[in-house]
């Protein structure tokens, strides 16, 4: 079975930083571009960022940049998510997607990460 | 940016009605390829989203007959022909023609 499965959740203080990891299985990894996109408690989804097959192209949403950064190691199946200077808006479910010709098709369960003192 | 809304917000359906939730973008989702880079998704309660409708009219593998997307440029739409009590929770539009990918807001289905 296709799968995406999240990691590296939890609680954390603001200004600290976090690690999210998502392992895929069951699919070729290293040819499809990858999603982080996250969900504040009760609200809507939010695109996060996304990266290249091969990793040689990143994109963030505008309040993310510079704080985040999309990676992804293909000889692992997985994509990560380095979290720096987190907010108390950054608290969210993460989750990762794999996208293929303009479709985001599969989706991890999430991991919920709380920015909090 | 481009901004994604949908309505309505709130959609109370009848067993075995039909329900429709509309979808319009800021600017058009028509690509030079022809195809509207427009996917609809269904969060169930406590589920991550889940494809039912990409590229404006495609429904995704295992998706019901039941559920059809229409639209082109910056108008679309999702029809379900009769509800089903499986089909309450938040159904969303996304655009995906360029970045940063957004969102409506969603549309809360529940059963009357």
């Amino acid at each position: 079975e296709v799968r995406l499965v999240e990691s590296g959740g939890g609680l954390v203080q603001p200004g600290g930083s976090l690690r999210l990891s998502c392992a895929a299985s069951e699919f070729t990894f290293s040819i499809y571009w990858m999603h982080w996109v996250r969900q504040a408690p009760g609200k809507g989804l939010e695109w996060v960022a996304n990266i290249k097959a091969d990793g040689s192209e990143t994109e963030y949403v505008d309040s993310v940049r510079g704080r985040f950064t999309i990676s992804r190691d293909n000889a692992k199946n997985s994509l990560y998510l380095q979290m720096n200077s987190l907010r108390v808006e950054d608290t969210a479910v993460y989750y990762c997607a794999r996208s293929f010709n303009r479709v985001l098709d599969i989706w991890g369960q999430g991991t919920m990460v709380t920015v909090s003192s | 940016d481009i901004v994604m809304t949908q309505s309505p917000l709130s959609l109370p359906v009848t067993p075995g009605e039909p329900a429709s939730i509309s979808c319009r973008s800021s600017q058009s989702l028509l690509h030079s390829n022809g195809y509207n880079c427009l996917n609809w998704y269904l969060q169930k309660p406590g589920q991550s989203p889940h494809l039912l409708i990409y590229l404006g009219s495609n429904r995704a593998s295992g998706v019901p007959d039941r559920f059809s997307g229409s639209g082109s440029g910056t108008d679309f739409t999702l029809k379900i022909s009769r509800v089903e009590a499986d089909d309450v929770g938040v159904y969303y539009c996304m655009q995906i023609l360029q970045t940063p990918i957004t969102f409506g807001q969603g549309t809360r289905l529940e059963i009357k």
